[in-house]
């Protein structure tokens, strides 16, 4: 099956640090994939839209400028949160989709821990 | 907005059939039903979609009422490790998931 990695699966920061999260499709390519944060007892919220080789669609109220998003290959794309704060504390989880017609699906990841200090 | 609504939580008896229904009267005709779970800590897991038909595969079975007004994914015999959160999501091009609350199914002993 479709199979979607993170890395790290967690990750401690201080405050005014920028972390680096990858997504990978590992066994198909996807040009688009997503990103999600989940708070404590919250569902998934969609942060943002990416596509390979485009400018990634961010959701209202999502700073671009604060969560830079890349996907250069059909296989990676990384979510990077600058100066992070503590209230960035949070389950960031990518999905990627998997296929080009509309019945196809999305597959997530393990999701990425963040801690904040 | 919500698109679907969903009970807040759920029992099932171990071995018994879970029936998880899920309410989205204003989905729309290019709209597919999926039904995806999450375990605590862990990434969503994909389990079924479909548009009009009762689906099935190894996992579960999604029935959709034939005015797609309503649908009920049913684990035929669930399993403690079957204990998750389910999201019902109806979406038309698989680019827009929006996850609602979802049902909190337990699976007891």
């Amino acid at each position: 099956g479709a199979v979607v990695s993170q890395h790290p699966s967690w990750v401690i920061c201080k405050s005014g640090t920028s972390v680096k999260i990858e997504c990978r499709s590992l066994d198909f390519q996807a040009t688009t994939m997503f990103w999600y944060r989940q708070f404590p007892k919250q569902s998934l919220m969609l942060m943002a839209t990416s596509n390979e080789g485009s400018k990634a669609t961010y959701e209202q109220g999502v700073e671009k400028d604060k969560f830079l998003i890349n996907h250069a290959s059909l296989t990676l794309s990384t979510l990077t949160v600058t100066s992070a704060h503590p209230e960035d504390s949070s389950f960031y989880i990518c999905s990627a989709r998997y296929g080009a017609a509309s019945t196809d699906t999305q597959y997530f990841g393990p999701g990425t821990r963040l801690t904040v200090l | 907005d919500a698109k679907t609504t969903q009970p807040p939580s759920m029992d099932c008896a171990e071995g018994r059939a879970a029936n998880l229904p899920c309410n989205h009267s204003t989905i729309s005709g290019n709209e597919y039903v999926y039904w995806y779970r999450q375990i605590h800590s862990q990434g969503p897991q994909y389990i079924i979609h479909g548009l009009k038909n009762n689906e099935t595969n190894e996992m579960a079975s999604l029935i959709i009422t034939e005015d797609r007004k309503s649908s009920t994914l049913i684990l035929p015999h669930a399993t403690l490790r079957d204990t998750a959160v389910y999201y019902c999501i109806v979406s038309n091009n698989n680019n827009d998931m929006r996850f609602g609350a979802g049902t909190r199914l337990t699976v007891k002993p």
